[in-house]
């Protein structure tokens, strides 16, 4: 059982480069998130989808798109990225509906922008 | 709010001892809570979780208390051993549009000395 799954693992791109980070599950949950995570701080959540069909903005959405592919996959997308976007990023997926359901995440795209 | 920091919060206690790590949440509506781990490299792992009707619960060497007067969370690690060595995460979730959506702390990093 995989859980969920983010590709790439490391990506290192130049200013103004677009590129979409890949992230599925296999648990059947219905919401996914994508959260960065920056040295010495928490994780901050960039967008989520509630349900197959929806997206809606978290904290920091400026510079990003998503898209809820089917129920297993949701990409993140950095049209033109910059180096403030360099950061870890998490995807996770729940049975949040409910709202009592923890995250699964994955291990993370490392991603650097020159 | 979020707490912002270039420096993680550090503990650092001996092997065989007890551990006690705290933590702040922010809004009255969350009314769950989860405690994460997270190792080098990898994305946050899921500990123990306990919802706002109940003030303590344990798992196996682990009990997650909640204070809800003073908004207040802990995490104890009992007998802690080298393998818990890792960053921990508080998190709360609240009502949000669409769903429902988990806000984290910054973290604690956890120093387990042999």
């Amino acid at each position: 059982n995989a859980g969920v799954t983010q590709t790439p693992k490391f990506q290192v791109l130049k200013t103004g480069q677009s590129m979409t980070l890949q992230c599925a599950q296999d648990m059947n949950h219905n919401s996914m998130y994508w959260y960065r995570q920056d040295p010495g701080m928490g994780l901050r959540l960039i967008y989520y989808s509630a349900s197959e069909g929806t997206t809606d903005k978290g904290e920091v959405p400026n510079g990003y798109n998503v898209s809820r592919l089917n129920k297993r996959e949701f990409s993140l997308r950095l049209e033109s990225a910059a180096p403030s976007q360099t950061s870890v990023y998490f995807c996770a997926s729940s049975d949040l509906a409910l709202g009592d359901s923890p995250l699964h995440f994955g291990n993370g795209t490392r991603l650097t922008v020159t | 709010g979020e707490s912002v920091g270039l420096h993680l919060p550090t503990l650092s206690v001996q092997e065989g001892d007890n551990s006690i790590i705290n933590c702040a949440y922010s809004n009255s509506a969350s009314d769950y809570f989860i405690w994460y781990k997270q190792e080098s490299g990898k994305g946050p792992q899921f500990i123990i979780d306990i919802r706002s009707n109940m003030d303590k619960r344990q798992g196996q060497r682990v009990t997650v208390l909640l204070n809800k007067t003073v908004k207040h969370l802990s995490l104890q690690i009992a007998a802690t051993q080298p393998g818990d060595s890792a960053v921990y995460f508080c998190a709360e979730t609240l009502p949000y549009t669409g769903g429902f959506k988990t806000i984290f702390g910054a973290g604690t990093r956890l120093f387990v000395k042999a």
